[in-house]
């Protein structure tokens, strides 16, 4: 069954330092997703990613924050300086069609840990 | 705001019981709703979904009941087993119109099966 594949499984940060948590969507889906969740919280929106420009994304998505998708396989979420409230999983998902309806598919995370 | 909650945060049933998780949503413009699991340590997936033009459909062994009336959202699991054990959370598609889903998710409820 294909999916969506994440690395680092865990990264542990300065306060900071600049993250780049990658991401390998499934090969045919067209939107790609990043979302997050602090542990003991609820899964938090972050960005929608399509035709190679940012949908939507929330307000947590601020200026420390970019997506890329460098080529055509891989989607990065970039940190550019971490801060310790930023610590959490980061889930990417992906699906090959437009909101409203089809099964979304999330990746198995990848743990930051800011110091 | 709008959100997604949930009415217990845990649940504890008996291997072969039926097990029922609720969720209430605010948003009256949401016309797709999904229910993840998500075990320790793993991303959210997908079990069942339902749109709001319909107040049932069934799955293998879990059934989602959707009454718009009071904005609320079931999951029933039939003969639940030990391999049901997780985080259950509902999900509501907040479609912008931009294309992309915008999902929004519940606290969750832990489902512990008594063996």
């Amino acid at each position: 069954e294909p999916e969506v594949t994440q690395t680092p499984s865990h990264q542990v940060t300065q306060m900071g330092q600049e993250v780049i948590l990658r991401c390998v969507p499934i090969s045919n889906h067209l939107y790609f997703y990043w979302y997050r969740q602090i542990l003991g919280q609820k899964v938090e929106f972050l960005v929608s990613f399509y035709n190679n420009e940012i949908s939507e994304k929330s307000e947590i998505f601020d200026d420390q924050f970019s997506v890329e998708r460098p080529d055509g396989s891989n989607f990065t979420l970039k940190i550019r300086s971490t801060k310790l409230e930023d610590s959490a999983m980061y889930f990417c998902a992906s699906t090959v069609t437009s909101g409203g309806t089809g099964e979304l598919f999330f990746g198995e995370g990848s743990r930051l840990t800011v110091l | 705001g709008e959100s997604v909650g949930l009415h217990l945060p845990t649940l504890s049933v008996q291997e072969g019981d039926n097990s029922i998780i609720n969720c209430a949503y605010s948003n009256s413009a949401s016309d797709y709703f999904i229910w993840y699991k998500q075990e320790s340590g793993k991303g959210p997936q997908f079990i069942i979904d339902i749109r709001s033009n319909m107040d049932k459909r069934q799955g293998q062994r879990v059934t989602v009941l959707l009454n718009k009336t009071v904005k609320h959202l079931s999951l029933q699991i039939a003969a639940t087993q030990p391999g049901d054990s997780a985080v259950y959370f509902c999900a509501e598609n907040s479609y912008s119109g931009a294309g992309s889903y915008q999902l929004t998710f519940g606290k969750g409820t832990k489902l512990s099966v008594i063996p």
